[in-house]
Protein backbone atom coordinates (compact mmCIF):
# COMPACT_ATOMS: atom_id res chain seq x y z
CA UNK A 1 0.00 0.00 0.00
CA UNK A 2 0.97 3.74 -0.29
CA UNK A 3 3.17 4.06 1.94
CA UNK A 4 4.52 8.21 3.75
CA UNK A 5 8.23 8.56 5.13
CA UNK A 6 8.23 11.79 6.81
CA UNK A 7 11.60 13.49 8.71
CA UNK A 8 13.12 13.50 11.02
CA UNK A 9 11.10 11.50 13.00
CA UNK A 10 12.04 13.92 15.93
CA UNK A 11 13.57 17.90 16.87
CA UNK A 12 14.74 19.16 19.88
CA UNK A 13 15.39 23.12 19.08
CA UNK A 14 15.51 26.50 20.33
CA UNK A 15 12.97 29.36 20.62
CA UNK A 16 13.97 31.32 17.93
CA UNK A 17 14.95 28.91 15.36
CA UNK A 18 13.74 27.83 11.62
CA UNK A 19 12.68 24.03 11.42
CA UNK A 20 11.97 22.15 8.19
CA UNK A 21 10.14 18.66 7.93
CA UNK A 22 9.36 16.86 4.94
CA UNK A 23 7.44 14.02 3.71
CA UNK A 24 7.98 11.64 0.86
CA UNK A 25 6.38 8.74 -1.20
CA UNK A 26 7.11 6.05 -3.89
CA UNK A 27 3.68 6.84 -5.36
CA UNK A 28 2.21 10.17 -6.58
CA UNK A 29 -0.45 12.30 -4.42
CA UNK A 30 -2.82 14.92 -5.65
CA UNK A 31 -3.14 16.61 -2.62
CA UNK A 32 -0.81 17.30 0.70
CA UNK A 33 -1.79 18.32 3.79
CA UNK A 34 -0.03 19.11 6.79
CA UNK A 35 -1.45 18.73 10.19
CA UNK A 36 -0.33 19.50 13.95
CA UNK A 37 -1.48 17.59 16.82
CA UNK A 38 -1.30 18.55 20.33
CA UNK A 39 -1.20 15.74 23.59
CA UNK A 40 -4.67 14.36 23.86
CA UNK A 41 -6.24 16.40 20.85
CA UNK A 42 -6.97 15.74 17.53
CA UNK A 43 -5.05 16.97 14.36
CA UNK A 44 -5.42 20.30 13.25
CA UNK A 45 -5.00 20.86 9.75
CA UNK A 46 -2.32 23.75 9.46
CA UNK A 47 -1.71 23.75 4.96
CA UNK A 48 -2.91 22.76 2.36
CA UNK A 49 -1.87 21.93 -1.23
CA UNK A 50 -3.25 20.99 -4.24
CA UNK A 51 -0.84 21.82 -7.34
CA UNK A 52 2.54 20.84 -8.00
CA UNK A 53 4.97 23.01 -6.97
CA UNK A 54 2.70 25.42 -4.99
CA UNK A 55 4.25 27.10 -2.39
CA UNK A 56 1.10 28.09 0.45
CA UNK A 57 1.45 29.99 3.57
CA UNK A 58 -0.10 30.06 7.13
CA UNK A 59 1.77 32.93 9.27
CA UNK A 60 4.96 31.45 9.97
CA UNK A 61 4.64 28.09 8.37
CA UNK A 62 5.24 27.32 4.84
CA UNK A 63 4.69 24.44 3.06
CA UNK A 64 5.69 23.20 -0.81
CA UNK A 65 4.24 20.54 -3.17
CA UNK A 66 6.96 19.31 -4.74
CA UNK A 67 7.29 18.91 -8.12
CA UNK A 68 7.48 15.10 -8.92
CA UNK A 69 3.96 14.99 -6.58
CA UNK A 70 6.10 12.88 -4.60
CA UNK A 71 6.87 14.90 -1.73
CA UNK A 72 5.84 18.10 0.45
CA UNK A 73 7.89 19.86 2.72
CA UNK A 74 6.52 22.12 5.67
CA UNK A 75 8.85 24.74 7.12
CA UNK A 76 8.56 26.55 10.51
CA UNK A 77 9.78 30.23 10.86
CA UNK A 78 10.94 32.00 14.48
CA UNK A 79 9.94 29.43 16.03
CA UNK A 80 7.99 29.52 19.73
CA UNK A 81 6.95 27.12 22.35
CA UNK A 82 3.66 26.85 21.76
CA UNK A 83 4.86 25.55 17.81
CA UNK A 84 5.58 21.83 20.25
CA UNK A 85 3.34 19.27 19.27
CA UNK A 86 3.49 16.35 16.48
CA UNK A 87 3.23 17.36 12.50
CA UNK A 88 1.94 15.24 10.97
CA UNK A 89 1.59 14.97 7.05
CA UNK A 90 -1.18 13.59 4.77
CA UNK A 91 -1.51 12.61 0.88
CA UNK A 92 -4.14 11.73 -1.17
CA UNK A 93 -4.81 11.09 -4.37
CA UNK A 94 -8.43 12.13 -5.04
CA UNK A 95 -11.53 14.36 -3.88
CA UNK A 96 -11.80 16.28 -0.44
CA UNK A 97 -13.75 12.91 0.93
CA UNK A 98 -11.49 10.09 -0.14
CA UNK A 99 -9.35 8.77 2.70
CA UNK A 100 -5.81 10.12 3.50
CA UNK A 101 -2.41 8.19 4.04
CA UNK A 102 -0.13 9.98 7.25
CA UNK A 103 3.52 9.93 7.84
CA UNK A 104 4.80 8.91 11.22
CA UNK A 105 5.10 12.47 12.21
CA UNK A 106 7.49 14.70 14.07
CA UNK A 107 7.92 15.68 17.52
CA UNK A 108 8.87 18.97 17.68
CA UNK A 109 10.18 20.36 21.28
CA UNK A 110 10.86 23.99 21.48
CA UNK A 111 13.35 24.92 24.32
CA UNK A 112 12.35 28.38 25.60
CA UNK B 1 -12.37 26.22 9.59
CA UNK B 2 -14.97 23.74 10.16
CA UNK B 3 -15.97 22.41 13.60
CA UNK B 4 -15.71 18.80 14.39
CA UNK B 5 -17.04 17.41 18.28
CA UNK B 6 -16.67 14.46 19.60
CA UNK B 7 -18.36 12.76 23.12
CA UNK B 8 -17.17 11.73 25.51
CA UNK B 9 -13.68 13.01 25.81
CA UNK B 10 -12.78 10.06 27.46
CA UNK B 11 -14.27 7.09 29.03
CA UNK B 12 -13.03 3.95 31.39
CA UNK B 13 -15.50 0.98 30.71
CA UNK B 14 -15.23 -3.00 32.25
CA UNK B 15 -14.26 -5.61 30.19
CA UNK B 16 -17.15 -7.05 27.95
CA UNK B 17 -18.94 -4.27 27.69
CA UNK B 18 -19.81 -2.14 24.90
CA UNK B 19 -19.36 1.93 24.39
CA UNK B 20 -20.78 4.06 22.17
CA UNK B 21 -18.95 7.57 20.59
CA UNK B 22 -20.13 10.65 19.11
CA UNK B 23 -19.02 12.68 16.36
CA UNK B 24 -20.58 15.65 15.56
CA UNK B 25 -19.87 18.60 13.11
CA UNK B 26 -21.06 21.64 14.35
CA UNK B 27 -21.10 23.67 11.47
CA UNK B 28 -21.01 22.06 8.03
CA UNK B 29 -22.46 18.94 6.66
CA UNK B 30 -20.08 16.24 6.95
CA UNK B 31 -21.24 14.02 3.92
CA UNK B 32 -18.13 11.47 4.71
CA UNK B 33 -17.05 10.56 8.28
CA UNK B 34 -13.79 8.44 9.14
CA UNK B 35 -12.76 6.68 12.20
CA UNK B 36 -9.51 6.55 13.25
CA UNK B 37 -7.42 4.82 16.00
CA UNK B 38 -4.43 5.97 17.70
CA UNK B 39 -1.76 4.59 20.06
CA UNK B 40 0.89 6.28 22.08
CA UNK B 41 3.90 7.78 20.06
CA UNK B 42 2.11 6.31 16.94
CA UNK B 43 0.19 7.98 13.60
CA UNK B 44 -3.34 7.87 13.12
CA UNK B 45 -4.70 4.39 11.51
CA UNK B 46 -7.63 4.93 10.07
CA UNK B 47 -10.29 1.95 11.29
CA UNK B 48 -13.51 3.44 8.49
CA UNK B 49 -14.90 5.76 6.23
CA UNK B 50 -18.63 6.01 5.90
CA UNK B 51 -21.11 7.88 4.13
CA UNK B 52 -23.94 9.48 5.33
CA UNK B 53 -27.14 6.59 4.82
CA UNK B 54 -24.60 4.23 3.67
CA UNK B 55 -22.55 0.96 5.25
CA UNK B 56 -19.57 2.49 6.29
CA UNK B 57 -16.40 0.41 4.44
CA UNK B 58 -13.83 -0.98 6.89
CA UNK B 59 -10.42 -0.83 6.63
CA UNK B 60 -8.54 -4.59 6.11
CA UNK B 61 -8.39 -6.26 9.31
CA UNK B 62 -10.96 -3.98 11.15
CA UNK B 63 -13.53 -6.19 12.82
CA UNK B 64 -16.61 -4.62 11.64
CA UNK B 65 -18.92 -7.28 14.09
CA UNK B 66 -16.47 -5.41 16.83
CA UNK B 67 -16.87 -1.74 15.74
CA UNK B 68 -20.15 -0.76 14.66
CA UNK B 69 -20.16 2.74 12.67
CA UNK B 70 -23.64 4.63 12.17
CA UNK B 71 -23.56 7.46 10.17
CA UNK B 72 -27.70 8.57 10.27
CA UNK B 73 -27.06 11.94 9.34
CA UNK B 74 -24.92 14.61 7.94
CA UNK B 75 -23.59 16.03 11.46
CA UNK B 76 -23.58 12.49 13.05
CA UNK B 77 -21.52 9.31 13.54
CA UNK B 78 -21.18 7.09 16.26
CA UNK B 79 -18.49 4.48 16.48
CA UNK B 80 -19.96 1.39 19.42
CA UNK B 81 -16.77 -0.77 20.38
CA UNK B 82 -18.90 -3.85 21.43
CA UNK B 83 -17.72 -6.46 24.11
CA UNK B 84 -14.63 -4.49 24.61
CA UNK B 85 -11.23 -5.71 25.83
CA UNK B 86 -8.25 -4.07 27.16
CA UNK B 87 -6.69 -4.38 24.12
CA UNK B 88 -9.38 -1.96 22.76
CA UNK B 89 -7.89 0.78 24.91
CA UNK B 90 -6.66 3.12 22.45
CA UNK B 91 -7.24 6.98 21.79
CA UNK B 92 -10.18 7.21 19.22
CA UNK B 93 -10.19 10.25 16.36
CA UNK B 94 -12.87 11.07 13.79
CA UNK B 95 -12.79 13.41 10.95
CA UNK B 96 -15.49 14.74 8.87
CA UNK B 97 -15.52 15.86 5.53
CA UNK B 98 -18.21 18.02 3.48
CA UNK B 99 -16.14 17.78 0.54
CA UNK B 100 -17.07 21.17 -0.71
CA UNK B 101 -15.90 24.75 0.28
CA UNK B 102 -14.64 25.19 3.81
CA UNK B 103 -14.93 21.40 4.62
CA UNK B 104 -13.70 20.07 1.67
CA UNK B 105 -10.68 18.56 3.89
CA UNK B 106 -11.09 16.63 6.52
CA UNK B 107 -11.47 18.09 10.13
CA UNK B 108 -10.83 16.18 13.01
CA UNK B 109 -12.39 16.14 16.66
CA UNK B 110 -10.86 15.89 20.06
CA UNK B 111 -10.16 12.51 20.39
CA UNK B 112 -11.68 10.08 22.90
CA UNK B 113 -10.14 8.09 25.26
CA UNK B 114 -10.83 4.92 26.07
CA UNK B 115 -9.80 2.51 28.70
CA UNK B 116 -10.96 -1.03 29.39
CA UNK B 117 -10.31 -2.38 32.42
Amino acid sequence: GQQLNQSPQSMFIQEGEDVSMNCTSSSIFNTWLWYKQDPGEGPVLLIALYKAGELTSNGRLTAQFGITRKDSFLNISASIPSDVGIYFCAGRTQGGSEKLVFGKGTKLTVNP
Amino acid sequence: GAVVSQHPSWVICKSGTSVKIECRSLDFQATTMFWYRQFPKQSLMLMATSNEGSKATYEQGVEKDKFLINHASLTLSTLTVTSAHPEDSSFYICSGSGGTGLSYEQYFGPGTRLTVT
